[in-house]
């Protein structure tokens, strides 16, 4: 399958700073998927991206998919506490048969 | 309509014992898929199953791990003889035909520790 690798493993905040994970691939990618995990809880879907140079926005959240399609971000304006949690980038399988892959995600503590 | 249901929430098993992990996929899904998330690390896919049939599982070990999903009943992720690494997180995913453009629901999981 293919693979994605994150960074940053983990990044510490202050409450109102923004905050950026980044997601990368040696191979293009058909397609990504975020999901948030709160700290124990269970993945949670966020959003999907299919185009190249494809920017989607959900209240503080921007999601980007590179023009080359090897890369993604996702950018938090002004962290809340509510954002503490980790943030995986996924790729699903193209074909009949969708696998989906994760990345290792980034660990994101916001300091109040 | 309710989500992903998974049983139970935690799981606690001496090493050695059989750890039996349920998933009932939402209604009208017929694909459920297990990962595994090991303390602070992120999910590794095991197994994807339809009805009654395997499609993929190169991500189980391959001893000691096995998992069905029967026509009737919910999916059974099954551990024999555990031992202390196995104590992990274990999520269930399902879907309709495919994932389509919605990505994964999951379910709550299940907390295995081993002692």
């Amino acid at each position: 399958g293919q693979q994605v690798m994150q960074i940053p493993q983990y990044q510490h905040v202050q409450e109102g700073e923004d905050f950026t994970t980044y997601c990368n691939s040696s191979t293009t990618l058909s397609n990504i998927q975020w999901y948030k995990q709160r700290p124990g809880g269970h993945p949670v879907f966020l959003i999907q991206l299919v185009k190249s140079g494809e920017v989607k926005k959900q209240k503080r959240l921007t999601f980007q998919f590179g023009e080359a399609k090897k890369n993604s971000s996702l950018h938090i304006t002004a962290t809340q506490t509510t954002d503490v949690g980790t943030y995986f980038c996924a790729v699903r399988s193209s074909g009949g048969y969708q696998k989906v892959t994760f990345g290792t995600g980034t660990k994101l503590q916001v300091i109040p | 309509n309710a989500g992903v249901m998974q049983n139970p929430r935690h799981l606690v098993r001496r090493r050695g014992q059989e750890a039996r992990l349920r998933c009932s996929p939402m209604k009208g899904h017929s694909h459920v898929y297990w990962y595994r998330q090991l303390p602070e690390e992120g999910l590794k896919f095991m197994v994807y199953l339809q009805k009654e049939n395997i499609i993929d599982e190169s991500g189980m070990p391959k001893e000691r791990f096995s998992a069905e999903f029967p026509k009737e009943g919910p999916s059974i992720l099954r551990i024999q003889q555990v031992v202390r690494g196995d104590s992990a997180a274990y999520f269930c995913a399902s879907s309709p035909e495919g994932v389509g453009n919605n990505g994964y629901t999951f379910g709550s999981g299940t907390r295995l520790t081993v002692v």
